[in-house]
């Protein structure tokens, strides 16, 4: 069973830029978590979708944004790339909409902004 | 609000040392509890998961038991392997929007180097 698949993996992007990345979930899961991992804020919730409607969002400014496609893939953009949008972006399929199922994680997008 | 708080690193140890990383966590309500192992380059991974107190969450030589009286979920093996080295994560689900929600809440990570 393949795993999640996080296109592309690294990137390197100049300020007021914007950029899209995609989340390709496990077969069969229909809700998409993305999260935003760097060494100064650890882990930070991005936003969270379930059959192609965003449920719930962190506190992050508009420039972030998302959508899922109605075969659960899932996309997210910033746009007027700033430097400190450089992170590691982790996407996570579950199977359902329910605290406590597992979470399973991509290998993340690695973004750089210049 | 809902927060989870872990032991700062690196935790540095020999192989077959036993291992303690403390976790406790804030929350309203009744979160599930997981932890978490990021290996280098890697994504996440999920090591264990608890869903009610006094349950005990077991994988890999790995435990960690929920204990709503202390909120904490600390995890401990008995004897490390170098294999073991990487960064672990305690996070909760959020209890809140009536449980219907995936988000979790991470802690900062505990760097785990196991020496030969």
């Amino acid at each position: 069973k393949a795993g999640v698949t996080q296109t592309p993996r690294y990137l390197i992007k100049t300020r007021g830029q914007q950029v899209t990345l995609s989340c390709s979930p496990i077969s069969g899961h229909r809700s998409v978590s993305w999260y935003q991992q760097t060494p100064g804020q650890g882990l930070q919730f991005l936003f969270e979708y379930f059959s192609e409607t965003q449920r719930n969002k962190g506190n992050f400014p508009g420039r972030f944004s998302g959508r899922q496609f109605s075969n659960s893939r899932s996309e997210m953009n910033v746009s007027t790339l700033e430097l400190g949008d450089s992170a590691l972006y982790l996407c996570a399929s579950s199977l359902a909409l329910a605290g406590g199922t597992e979470a399973f994680f991509g290998q993340g997008t690695r973004l750089t902004v210049v | 609000g809902n927060s989870v708080t872990q032991m700062e690193g690196p935790v540095t140890l020999s192989e077959e040392a036993f291992l303690t990383i403390n976790c406790t966590y804030t929350a309203t309500g009744y979160p599930s509890l997981f932890w978490y192992v990021q290996y280098p380059g890697e994504g996440l991974q999920l090591l264990l998961k608890a869903t009610k107190a006094d349950d005990k969450g077991s994988n890999k030589g790995f435990e960690a038991t929920y204990r709503k009286e202390t909120t904490s979920f600390h995890l401990e093996k008995g004897s490390v392997q170098v294999s073991d080295s990487a960064v672990y994560f305690c996070a909760l689900s959020d209890p809140g929007y009536g449980g219907a929600t995936n988000k979790l809440i991470f802690g900062t990570g505990t760097l785990l180097a196991v020496q030969p």
